[in-house]
C-alpha cells in the first residue's frame, strides 16, 4: 500500500489566497484526520472524519477553514482566505476501526504551507 | 477538559535508558498511545496502553496508571537514530478514535 498521499508537499501563497490541501487515505480506512502542526501550538487535531462524516470539527480554528469527505479516498482541506498565522505543517492520517475503540493512526507526510 | 504535560526536552547518552514521562488530563479516557516523529517527517506509531501495567516492543516499553493519570515510554540500549520527537497521545473517547497531541517531548542521543 502506499500509504497516505498528500499533495502538495509545498504551498507557498500570499496573504488573501484561497489553499486546498488534498489527502488520500489508505484504502479500506474508514477514519479520516487533519492535523496541524507548529513549534508553539505541538499538533493538533482540526477535524475527524467516520465514514466519510465530520464527527468532530471542534479543532477547526475558525470560519476560514472548512474540511470535505466527498468519498472514501479523498479529503479536502481548505483555507480561505489564508493568513500568515496558517504558516504550519498540515498532516492527513487515517486509521481503520469501528467507532469506540483505539486504532493506530497512520500519517501522511505533511504539507508545508507558507503564507506570506 | 483536556491538558497534557511531557517534558519539553530530553538529553542521553548512546547505550543508556531514558524515560519520557506523561501526565494527562481528559475525560472518557481510553487508554495512552505514544508516537515518534523525526525531524522532517511524520508522527508514525509506536506503543498503546489500554491496561495498566508495562507493554514491552523491543527495546521500547510504555507503561500506563489509570489511577494516577500518568504514563511514561521508556527506551533502552539508545541508538542515534532514536533522536526524535515523542508525543504521549490520551485517547479521549468522548471522541471515539481521537486522539489529542502536544508539543512532544524531543530527545536528543549523544555519542
Amino acid at each position: 500500500d502506499a500509504g497516505v498521499i498528500q499533495s502538495p508537499r509545498h504551498e507557498v501563497t500570499e496573504m488573501g489566497q484561497e489553499v486546498t490541501l488534498r489527502c488520500k487515505p489508505i484504502s479500506g480506512h474508514n477514519s479520516l484526520f487533519w492535523y496541524r502542526q507548529t513549534m508553539m501550538r505541538g499538533l493538533e487535531l482540526l477535524i475527524y472524519f467516520n465514514n466519510n462524516v465530520p464527527i468532530d470539527d471542534s479543532g477547526m480554528p475558525e470560519d476560514r477553514f472548512s474540511a470535505k469527505m466527498p468519498n472514501a479516498s479523498f479529503s479536502t482541506l481548505k483555507i480561505q482566505p489564508s493568513e500568515p498565522r496558517d504558516s504550519a505543517v498540515y498532516f492527513c492520517a487515517s486509521s481503520f476501526g469501528p467507532a469506540g475503540g483505539y486504532n493506530e493512526q497512520f500519517f501522511g507526510p505533511g504539507t508545508r504551507l507558507t503564507v506570506l | 477538559g483536556q491538558s497534557l504535560e511531557q517534558p519539553s526536552e530530553v538529553t542521553a547518552v548512546e547505550g543508556a535508558i531514558v524515560q519520557i514521562n506523561c501526565t494527562y488530563q481528559t475525560s472518557g479516557f481510553y487508554g495512552l498511545s505514544w508516537y515518534q516523529q523525526h525531524d522532517g517527517g511524520a508522527p508514525t506509531f509506536l506503543s498503546y496502553n489500554a491496561l495498566d501495567g508495562l507493554e514491552e516492543t523491543g527495546r521500547f516499553s510504555s507503561f500506563l496508571s489509570r489511577s494516577d493519570s500518568y504514563g511514561y515510554l521508556l527506551l533502552q540500549e539508545l541508538q542515534m537514530k532514536d533522536s526524535a520527537s515523542y508525543f504521549c497521545a490520551p485517547v479521549d473517547q468522548t471522541g471515539a478514535n481521537n486522539l489529542f497531541f502536544g508539543t512532544g517531548t524531543r530527545l536528543t542521543v549523544i555519542p
